[in-house]
């Protein structure tokens, strides 16, 4: 158990709607990264949060958007969502903004229908 | 921007040793990670390198070059369990922590 919890486990929706997928750090992690794996596919990194605020941001569609809460959990909201968006969403944390070891959640796989 | 390439697959029997290899590309350099996945399942850190030469843990080792942009982990003693997808990922300027598309490993009885 990496101490990271990502919710809900998994989720099926229609085209058009939007979800809203929740990410717990470790206790005491700053860092928080999105990252979307589709099938047989790398992790193709979304954003990533530090205390708050957004650090970094990869290939993140303008429909996605994410924030970091004051009790450091983060939330990715995906609207108008696109059969193509069906994919495993990861959360990872670390301790701070600048460490190569981040620990993972076990994902929430996302199926558009 | 950031880009590393791994091979998508390499195949071993129980007991050997197998090599994956990761050349990058990025501005800026704070070191190179390795990760293993199995099926569907949460990406697991394995080891980093930030300074050259060889890490050891256990079974598994790393090597990194940064002149040459180069790294590789090596799995000795291959196990069944061993079966996964193996990742290696750069941290450089831009700050964020970009993964390659990944090396599937098989391990054959």
């Amino acid at each position: 158990d990496s101490g990271v919890t990502q919710t809900p486990k998994h989720l099926i929706t229609a085209t058009g709607q939007r979800v809203t997928l929740r990410c717990s750090p470790r206790s005491g992690d700053l860092s928080v990264y999105w990252y979307q794996q589709s099938l047989d596919q790398g992790l193709q990194f979304l954003i990533q949060y530090y205390n708050g605020e957004e650090r970094a941001k990869g290939n993140i569609l303008e429909r996605f958007s994410a924030q970091q809460f004051p009790d450091l959990h983060s939330e990715l909201n995906l609207s108008s969502l696109e059969l193509g968006d069906s994919a495993l969403y990861f959360c990872a944390s670390s301790s701070h903004g600048e460490d190569t070891e981040a620990f993972f959640g076990q994902g929430t796989r996302l199926t558009v229908v | 921007g950031q880009s590393l390439e791994q091979p998508s697959e390499v195949t071993a029997v129980e007991g050997a040793i197998v090599q994956i290899n990761c050349t990058y590309q990025t501005s800026g350099f704070y070191g190179l990670s390795w990760y293993q996945q199995h099926d569907g399942g949460a990406p697991t850190f394995l080891s980093y390198n930030a300074l050259d030469g060889l890490e050891e843990t256990g079974r598994f080792s790393s090597f990194l070059s940064r002149s040459d942009s180069y790294g590789y982990l090596l799995l000795q003693e291959l196990q069944m369990k061993d079966s996964a997808s193996y990742f290696c990922a750069v941290r450089g300027s831009a700050r964020q922590l970009t993964f390659g598309s990944g090396t599937q490993l098989t391990v054959l009885p």
